[in-house]
């Protein structure tokens, strides 16, 4: 079964770029019906959707995130990649990858990663 | 913009009893893109239920989702310790595309 870990530094300097990597073990990250997502949730929060990114680098991501922010898909590696640049304290959060997806028309999130904390600070 | 409110914010009951978690959305969701997870203290949220009302796999039947349209109710019927978590609905196609409800914390009585 398709198993998600994150990995990156945790604590990354105002106004610098935050870069995490998820990789994919247990299955390919080519194979179709995934949308491989980050997720973050804020200490003490609720969960906020960053992105996601289909294995043919179509990327769609949110919003509020989407002028800071890049995707990116290494089929090679089984791995996907974040990069969140003029980072602030207010992007401190746990990073969670996940593997999103419209599977039997229905769409979810599963499995997840166990999450990685990422501290803004100097 | 798609907003998911969760209700009540805070549930305290005893192991045993009955719990009712609503999730209400700002806009109409496809009962096919409505979801619930949960998640427990330093933990990644776990998928309970998909397509509104289908559970995932190894989830034990005492977790039920229902509803459609704007209203959706996950529902777990008669309490074990283990089931007192935090959970959350999501959807996905409105936007901003996916969203999650803020929460409902289920607390021992």
């Amino acid at each position: 079964q398709v198993q998600l870990r994150e990995s990156g530094p945790g604590l990354v300097l105002p106004s610098q770029t935050l870069s995490l990597t998820c990789t994919v073990s247990g299955g390919s990250i080519s194979s179709g019906g995934y949308f491989w997502s980050w997720i973050r949730q804020h200490p003490g929060k609720g969960l906020e959707w960053i992105g996601y990114i289909y294995y043919s680098g179509s990327a769609s991501y949110n919003p509020s995130l989407k002028s800071r922010l890049t995707i990116s898909v290494d089929t090679s590696k089984n791995q996907f990649s974040l990069k969140l640049t003029s980072v602030t304290a207010a992007d401190t959060a746990v990073y969670f990858c996940a593997a999103g997806g419209i599977r039997g028309l229905m769409f979810r999130f599963d499995p997840w990663g166990q999450g990685t904390l990422v501290t803004v600070s100097s | 913009e798609i907003v998911l409110t969760q209700s009540p914010g805070t549930l305290s009951l005893s192991p045993g009893e009955r719990a009712t978690l609503s999730c209400r959305a700002s806009q109409s969701v496809s009962s096919f893109y409505l979801a619930w997870y949960q998640q427990k203290p330093g933990q990644a949220p776990r998928l309970l239920i998909y397509g509104a009302s289908s559970r995932a796999t190894g989830i034990p039947d005492r977790f039920s989702g229902s509803g459609s349209g704007t209203d959706f109710t996950l529902t777990i019927s008669r309490l074990e310790p283990e089931d007192f978590a935090v959970y959350y609905c999501q959807q996905y196609g409105n936007s901003p595309l996916i969203t999650f409800g803020q929460g409902t914390r289920l607390d021992i009585k």
